[in-house]
């Protein structure tokens, strides 16, 4: 049973264009949504997170806009960047002692110079 | 220092062999983690140690025994893996409690 859903499996994007990748979620139990970016043969980086009770975060050119009525959360990337090209995973940590992270299937990014 | 590291790079063994994978971090967390990853699959949670004890199993096969020896160091111990074994092996540490896990470059094993 997924618990995070994420789309798209995949994403091709021009330079310059606006990529999105969206992530819904089941239980309620979750207190924080990160997203990771992993390049390949690397390690996954927190790229940026939000907590339920924000609708929107920004930092730079990536925004988490966050719908808690609609369990759903999506990853903004403006001005996409070849060098944004990796796979993006969401992510939802359980509260309480277990505080484990539930992640998305993840999105393999691909931006066309 | 906001740094993971992980040894060896790349590791490939024999079903029979015994071989460890090491990790280390100096930012003064006291959660750590290991995951495996397979291609194009998100990280699967295999143990959390939380201030040097072990506090999450996640039903790992015997034949994967993990070490906190300090607040800074991590290991597993491999013993006759099978070839499925074979994947990214991540380590990740975060504040005790904390949200953000940091992860290591991981160590890419394959069992023969």
């Amino acid at each position: 049973q997924q618990q995070v859903k994420q789309s798209p499996q995949s994403l091709i994007v021009q330079k310059g264009g606006i990529s999105i990748i969206n992530c819904a979620y089941e239980n309620t139990a979750f207190d924080y949504f990160p997203w990771y970016q992993q390049f390949p043969g690397k390690g996954p980086a927190l790229l940026i997170a939000i907590r339920p009770d924000v609708s929107e975060k920004k930092e730079g050119r990536f925004t988490i806009s966050f719908n808690k009525s609609a369990k759903q959360f999506s990853l903004h990337i403006m001005d996409s960047q070849p060098g944004d090209s990796a796979t993006y995973f969401c992510a939802a940590r359980f509260t309480g002692n277990n505080r484990k992270l539930i992640w998305g299937l993840g999105t393999s990014l691909a931006v066309n110079p | 220092d906001t740094e993971v590291t992980q040894t060896p790079k790349h590791l490939v063994m024999g079903m029979t062999n015994k071989k460890s994978l090491k990790c280390e971090q100096h930012m003064g967390h006291r959660a750590m983690y290991w995951y495996k990853q397979k291609a194009k699959k998100p990280p699967e949670l295999m143990f959390v140690y939380s201030y040097e004890k072990l506090s999450i199993n996640e039903s790992v096969p015997s034949r994967f025994s993990p070490e906190c020896p300090n607040s800074s160091l991590l290991n597993l111990h491999l013993h006759a893996l099978q070839p499925e074994d074979s994947a990214l092996y991540l380590c990740a540490s975060s504040l005790s409690g904390g949200e953000t896990q940091y992860f290591g470059p991981g160590t890419r094993l394959l069992v023969l």
